[in-house]
């Protein structure tokens, strides 16, 4: 079975500039979660959808942030403008259960992203 | 709000046991995970408790003490690949970390 695919990798931008980061989950999972992870911290949840419906986005600094799931499978999650201070790796979860509540969440390799 | 706390860094000798714990204050409660996490790399999954008492997997243990808001990961028979970070994250309506521990395993 496949995993939680990312990409980029990597992504190395300047202050002020836009950039957008892909995630495509596990094959028939229907949660899917954006966390941002900043060195050294645990991960913290940015948005996690059931399908193609927003669940929580209570921690996305929605003036710069936003993410979207179109067609309930694959996700985008964009910064616009980057600071300094969202240098982090962003994971990509997701999980089988369609309550959200959930089973085990499988994390993707993750995106790290430097802002000059 | 939550509040989950772990030590920061841990340091064992290969072939040891090392027990890491992690205290929680948290509205709500469905359940705790455990996640390793090599440098550099996703989380992996290693334990669930939801119910008071222990859970073995393995190499790994994880016990949980819902009255007193506290769990730990117990790993026997340290190698040196278990060198990485542990994450406690407690679920309430979502899924909450804490710091994370760093384990460092010598020889």
């Amino acid at each position: 079975e496949a995993g939680v695919a990312q990409s980029p990798r990597y992504k190395i931008i300047e202050k002020r500039q836009s950039v957008a980061f892909w995630c495509n989950p596990i094959s028939g999972h229907a949660t899917l979660y954006w966390y941002q992870q900043i060195l050294g911290q645990g991960p913290k949840l940015l948005i996690q959808f059931q399908n193609n419906g927003v669940v929580d986005d209570s921690q996305l600094p929605k003036d710069r942030f936003s993410a979207e799931r179109l067609k309930g499978v694959d996700s985008t999650l964009k910064i616009q403008p980057a600071k300094l201070e969202d240098s982090a790796v962003y994971l990509c979860a997701s999980s089988a259960q369609t309550s959200g509540w959930g089973d085990t969440q499988y994390f993707g390799p993750g995106t790290r992203l430097t802002v000059l | 709000g939550q509040n989950i706390d772990q030590p920061t860094e841990m340091t064992a000798t290969e072939g040891a046991i090392v027990q890491i714990n992690c205290t929680y204050q948290t509205s709500g409660f469905n359940g705790l995970f455990w996640y390793q996490q090599h440098a550099g790399e996703a989380p992996t999954f290693l334990s669930y408790n939801v119910l008071d008492g222990l859970e073995e997997k393995g190499r790994f243990s994880s016990f949980l003490s819902r009255s007193k808001g506290y769990s730990y990961l117990l790993l026997k028979e340290l190698q040196m690949k278990d060198s990485a970070s542990y994450l406690c994250a407690v679920r309430d309506h979502m899924l909450t970390f804490g710091g994370g521990t760093r384990l460092m395993v010598k020889p």
